[in-house]
């Protein structure tokens, strides 16, 4: 399987453009996860979704951020317009859920944003 | 209070040593613990799962859960330069449904 694949891998932009991240997760997978990594906040999780529907969105910073799922194999992450704050590494994660392995996640390359 | 918390390190041991690498969290409902790895500029990668209370060995290395204390922790035996790297703690729980990170602790295996 060609595992979880996220685009871009690089993303350099400048303040209030709008930014959209893209995953792929693996395929027979039914949830996908969104977190964020920063040296000073470490691993967060921003928004999950089950069979497409999103389950949890709470960890989504504010209204500048949304994601959507049309089908089981592709996800985005938007944000716009973005904020140098913004800055971090965006993760996309998938699982296949059931009993007892709900935590076993497959992580993506993740796409550094840098924003301006 | 942080859900998971880890000490940051870095925690330093000597080729052959065994590392132990701890972990605490809050939430009494989360119900699995795993820990994962992480290299410089790479992703997290699954290391090892732990459902109930005890040790569960894979290899070099060992995960312990003790859900009295709220407490897990992971050891590397003859620890090697190339498991260098951060190792990061999570939490599932099935009511919440969320897998929550620690900010993990960075080993440095020195030769």
């Amino acid at each position: 399987d060609a595992g979880v694949i996220q685009s871009p891998r690089h993303e350099v932009t400048e303040m209030g453009q709008e930014v959209t991240l893209r995953c792929k997760p693996i395929s027979g997978h039914n949830s996908l996860f969104w977190y964020r990594q920063t040296m000073m906040r470490g691993l967060e999780l921003l928004i999950y979704f089950n069979n497409n529907v999103p389950i949890d969105d709470s960890g989504m910073p504010e209204d500048r951020f949304s994601a959507k799922m049309p089908n089981a194999s592709f996800s985005t992450l938007k944000i716009q317009p973005s904020e140098p704050r913004d800055s971090a590494v965006y993760f996309c994660a998938s699982s296949l859920r059931r009993s007892g392995s709900a935590g076993e996640l497959f992580f993506g390359e993740g796409s550094r944003l840098t924003v301006l | 209070q942080k859900e998971v918390e880890q000490n940051s390190g870095p925690l330093s041991v000597p080729e052959g040593a065994i590392a132990s690498l701890n972990c605490t969290y809050s939430d009494r409902g989360s119900q699995s613990f795993f820990w994962y790895r992480q290299y410089s500029g790479k992703s997290p990668e699954l290391i090892m799962s732990i459902y109930s209370n005890g040790d569960k060995e894979d290899g070099r290395f060992t995960a312990q859960l003790n859900k009295a204390s709220q407490y897990v922790s992971l050891l590397i035996r003859d620890s090697q330069p190339s498991d260098s790297a951060t190792y990061l703690c999570a939490a599932y729980s099935s009511n919440t449904g969320k897998l929550i990170f620690g900010q993990g602790t960075t080993l440095q295996v020195k030769p």
